[in-house]
């Protein structure tokens, strides 16, 4: 019965260094979304994820971010060469339906590049 | 970028006022929900509110959908120290995701 579940909590890394996020969503749940919400702003989407096929990565904001979810369950955000600017709370979401329908948030990971 | 614009960015209130958050944009979503985020937590669906006019409340909460579906509204009545949080509003352009609003940050003081 646990909820969406995230790792690490937190990640600093030096600038220049790979980064890779996890998210272990409800099970069952057929969709999975990635958001990056900075300080005190409300999330905004980078990737979607329906079972294991990647439908939408328009947020995606460069190619140093991958995505995937090769097995439909979980999945993991991965960040190459990483900058300043991607310092950053990363917000993994899944739901259980295809359409819209609630949205189940994991706590984050707080990225912190240096 | 942010296709929602909330406001009032910040509200600092006391116990017992009432108080109106807005989420208003120019295109139009097939729903809308509003969520509450504490620190460290990632957000927490309040309601999802699908129909033009639509008025939904839970307790102390109205949250209204615009007849348009291009905005909403979140009446909170005798806030409580307990309301205190991070509130976003994500509306639904399509059939999938959502996009999140800039988000009202509510303090209520004892």
């Amino acid at each position: 019965g646990a909820g969406v579940s995230q790792s690490p909590r937190y990640k600093v890394a030096k600038r220049g260094q790979d980064v890779a996020l996890r998210c272990d969503p409800i099970s069952g749940h057929v969709s999975l979304f990635w958001y990056q919400q900075a300080l005190g702003q409300g999330p905004e989407f980078l990737t979607y994820f329906q079972n294991e096929a990647q439908l939408d990565k328009s947020g995606l904001p460069s190619d140093r971010f991958f995505a995937e979810r090769p097995e439909g369950s979980v999945s993991t955000l991965k960040i190459q060469r990483t900058q300043q600017e991607d310092s950053a709370v990363y917000l993994c979401a899944s739901s259980l339906a295809r359409s819209i329908s609630p949205l189940h948030f994991g706590n984050g990971t707080r990225l912190t590049v240096t | 970028t942010q296709l929602l614009e909330q406001s009032p960015q910040f509200l600092s209130i006391q116990e017992g006022e009432n108080l109106t958050v807005y989420c208003n944009s120019s295109s139009v979503f097939s729903s809308l929900q509003w969520y509450r985020q504490e620190p460290g937590e990632g957000p927490v669906l309040l309601v999802t509110v699908v129909t033009g006019g639509e008025v939904k409340k839970l307790k102390r909460l109205t949250f209204q959908f615009g007849d348009a579906r291009k905005d909403s509204s979140l009446h909170i009545t005798a806030a409580q120290t307990g309301d205190t949080g991070l509130y976003l509003c994500a509306g639904a352009p399509g059939t999938y995701k959502y996009i999140f609003g800039t988000g009202t940050r509510l303090k209520v003081l004892a």
